[in-house]
């Protein structure tokens, strides 16, 4: 079993719509949770993180995390074009080392 | 305040060649990062260093090598290309361990290497 699944898509929304991203994990040693976004020929850069289960919000991002599943999400509403990306999950233990998902791309037509 | 830098950004290089990929940051951060990054596989962890002269292995690290003699720098080195290490790499920083917010990285633009 890999430590961390995410689906790679492509995904595909119209302009507008609520986007739902999601990665599983295997390894309960996980304390902190993030979420890196990519755009096409661009280094990652931090989208969100949180280090408890329940739900962090900033602006129209969404980050959920539920332990007990080993199931994390990212949720965006209103997707615009701008917010065409790869998006990757992100994992780490505290030490120094991040596990990252292989990401799943989206696409948002206007 | 430049960030994370790669160098080059681009390179073709014939199996059995030697190149050397050069990261910089001006952030004065301890811990740096060499990945790759394959369709399909993510982010791979090759080498990484948690101070001046320290070096470790991360998850792919056969065929490199890396060099940490400058807190600011951090190179990973091919000694003999495959056509396995066509990839697009990346550098990596972040602030010492403590603070969820201090395992934020901060990535460099990307070196694009084809080895044929």
């Amino acid at each position: 079993q890999k430590e961390v699944e995410q689906d790679p898509g492509p995904l595909s929304v119209p302009e507008g719509a609520i986007v739902s991203l999601n990665c599983t994990y295997s390894n309960s040693a996980f304390q902190y949770f993030m979420w890196y976004r990519q755009y096409s020929r661009k280094g990652p850069e931090l989208l969100m993180y949180t280090y408890s289960s329940g739900n962090k919000e900033d602006g129209r991002f969404t980050a959920q995390v539920d332990k007990s599943s080993k199931y994390i999400s990212l949720f965006i509403r209103d997707s615009q074009p701008s917010d065409s990306a790869t998006y990757l999950c992100a994992f780490d233990t505290g030490g120094f080392k991040t596990i990252f998902g292989a990401g799943t791309r989206l696409f948002v037509k206007a | 305040n430049a960030g994370v830098t790669q160098t080059p950004k681009f390179r073709v290089l014939k199996t059995g060649q030697s190149m050397t990929l050069l990261c910089a940051q001006d952030m004065n951060h301890e811990y740096m990062y060499w990945y790759r990054q394959d369709p399909g596989m993510g982010l791979r962890l090759i080498h990484y260093s948690v101070g001046e002269g320290t070096t470790a292995k991360g998850e792919v690290p056969d065929g490199y090598n890396v060099s940490r003699l400058k807190k600011q720098n951090f190179l990973l080195g091919l000694e003999s290309a495959a056509p396995s290490q066509t990839s697009v790499y990346f550098c990596a920083s972040s602030l010492a361990s403590g603070r969820a917010v201090s395992y934020e990285q901060y990535f460099g633009p990307g070196t694009r290497l084809t080895v044929t």
